[in-house]
């Protein structure tokens, strides 16, 4: 069993609707969480991190920890098509730069 | 501010060559890690360097290895290459104390045959 899980999908949307992006996790070692978006052919790019359990907004974006269930998401508002690519969350155990990574949330925002 | 880069994009070897890939960490940053996406598994770490040392490992043999210099750029080498190692190497740069602020690269997809 993977250290953290993640629904690869793919997972399409309309334009406008609210996704949510999800992890399960089983090391409760784990501390910091991220989340990145990596379009095709490019490297992955840290959208935020949340230390510990609660919930960090940025813009559109919304992640959210639950440490007690060891599940973490990312909610996506107005998705757009530029939205389109694939979502992975990391996670480390402290501020060391090991990041253990789930396998991607193809996502795909149609019009 | 300049991102990660990372030379060359893309590489194509045949099996038993060996293979360096560099790295250049955002200005600044002094903590470089190495990660491999393939499509089976994901990204999975490789190693990380700090100040010219390896300080981190993740559980890859001994083929792949790695280096830091003085100015923080970082090559990772890969000797004896096997099929199973064609994928994209991923370098990220992060401050010290912020490794949950990893920037990555672009990426060198390595191909081999």
């Amino acid at each position: 069993q993977k250290e953290v899980e993640q629904d690869p999908g793919p997972l399409s949307v309309p334009e406008g609707a609210i996704v949510s992006l999800n992890c399960t996790y089983s090391n409760s070692a784990f501390q910091y969480f991220m989340w990145y978006r990596q379009y095709s052919r490019k490297g992955p790019e840290l959208l935020m991190y949340t230390y510990s359990s609660g919930n960090k907004e940025d813009g559109r974006f919304t992640a959210q920890v639950d440490k007690s269930s060891k599940y973490i998401s990312l909610f996506i508002r107005d998705s757009q098509p530029s939205d389109s690519a694939t979502y992975l969350c990391a996670m480390s155990t402290g501020t060391a730069s090991k990041l253990t990574f789930g396998t991607g949330t193809r996502l795909q925002v149609t019009l | 501010k300049a991102g990660v880069t990372q030379t060359p994009r893309y590489l194509i070897k045949t099996r038993g060559q060996q293979v360096t890939l560099s790295c250049s960490p955002i200005s600044g940053h002094r903590s470089v890690s190495w990660y491999q996406q393939t499509p089976g598994q994901g990204l999975q770490f490789l190693f990380e360097y700090f100040s010219e040392t390896q300080r981190n490992k993740g559980n890859f043999p001994g083929r792949f290895s790695g280096r830091q210099f003085s100015n923080s750029r970082s090559e990772m080498n890969v000797s004896t290459l096997e099929l199973g190692d064609s994928a994209l190497y991923l370098c990220a740069s992060s401050s010290e104390g912020q490794g949950y602020e990893q920037y990555f690269g672009p990426g060198t997809r390595l191909t081999v045959t």
